[in-house]
C-alpha cells in the first residue's frame, strides 16, 4: 500500500522568509503532483514532476524530486500572504494502468505580516 | 483551463434521504474520480472509472455508488444519508494517456455535504 507522508502538516511564517515542506512517500513512483487549495475551495494543480531531478519553479515557489530518496519538496523563497493555503503533494500508484493518486495529509501554510 | 462541474455547491439534507451528487466535465476525459474530504484533513479516493460503463471502488470504503453511462457524467448517490456522510465530495478528471505522462487530475470546486 503507497503512503504519502508530509511534513509539516501546520507551518506558520512569516513574510519574506524562506521554507521547505517534504513529502516523503513508501513506494517505487516517478509521478509526483503538488496541488494547492484555498480555504473552501478545490484543488488547483501546482507542478508535475515526472523524474528523478526534476525541478519546477513558479513565482516563490519551486518543487524537486529525488525518487532514490523518494521524496520530493516545495520551496518556498520569501514567503508572502498571498501563499497562504493547503498544500498537497500527491503520488501515483506506479505500474500497470492503474492511475490513481495517493495524496498526503496536507500542509497548512500561513503566512504572517 | 479545466471545465469540471459539480452541482449543487452545498447540500443540507434530513438523515434517511437519497441524494446524487452531480459531476460533468466537458474536457472528454476517460478517467473521472470522486474524492471525499474532511475539513482540514487529507483526500481520499472512494470511486473512480476508466470509461464508459466502468466504475472501480477506491481506496476508502463508501456506501455511496456511481455510474458512468456518458463519458461527461459521473453521479454519485447516497441511498440513505447520514450524520456521517457529512463531508466535502470533490470530483475529478483526467486523460487517460495523459495522466501516463503526467497530466495531473483537474478538479471541480466540491460539493459539501450536510447531513443533520
Amino acid at each position: 500500500e503507497l503512503k504519502v507522508e508530509q511534513n509539516p502538516l501546520f507551518l506558520s511564517m512569516q513574510e519574506g522568509k524562506n521554507y521547505t515542506i517534504y513529502c516523503n512517500y513508501s513506494t517505487t513512483s516517478d509521478r509526483l503532483y503538488w496541488y494547492r487549495q484555498d480555504p473552501g475551495k478545490s484543488l488547483e494543480s501546482l507542478f508535475v514532476l515526472l523524474s528523478n531531478g526534476a525541478v519546477k519553479q513558479e513565482g516563490r515557489l519551486m518543487a524537486s524530486l529525488d525518487t532514490k530518496a523518494r521524496l520530493s519538496t516545495l520551496h518556498i523563497t520569501a514567503a508572502v500572504h498571498d501563499l497562504s493555503a493547503t498544500y498537497f503533494c500527491a503520488v501515483d500508484m506506479a505500474g500497470g494502468s492503474n492511475y490513481k493518486l495517493t495524496f498526503g495529509k496536507g500542509t497548512l501554510l500561513t503566512v504572517n505580516p | 483551463e479545466a471545465d469540471i462541474y459539480q452541482t449543487p455547491r452545498y447540500l443540507v439534507i434530513g438523515t434517511g434521504k437519497k441524494i446524487t451528487l452531480e459531476c460533468s466535465q466537458t474536457m472528454g476525459h476517460d478517467k473521472m474520480y470522486w474524492y471525499q474530504q474532511d475539513p482540514g484533513m487529507e483526500l481520499h479516493l472512494i470511486h473512480y472509472s476508466y470509461g464508459v460503463n466502468s466504475t472501480e471502488k477506491g481506496d476508502l470504503s463508501s456506501e455511496s455508488t456511481v455510474s458512468r453511462i456518458r463519458t461527461e457524467h459521473f453521479p454519485l448517490t447516497l441511498e440513505s444519508a447520514r450524520p456521517s456522510h457529512t463531508s466535502q465530495y470533490l470530483c475529478a478528471s483526467s486523460e487517460y494517456f495523459a495522466l501516463r505522462e503526467g497530466s495531473p487530475l483537474h478538479f471541480g470546486n466540491g460539493t459539501r455535504l450536510t447531513v443533520t
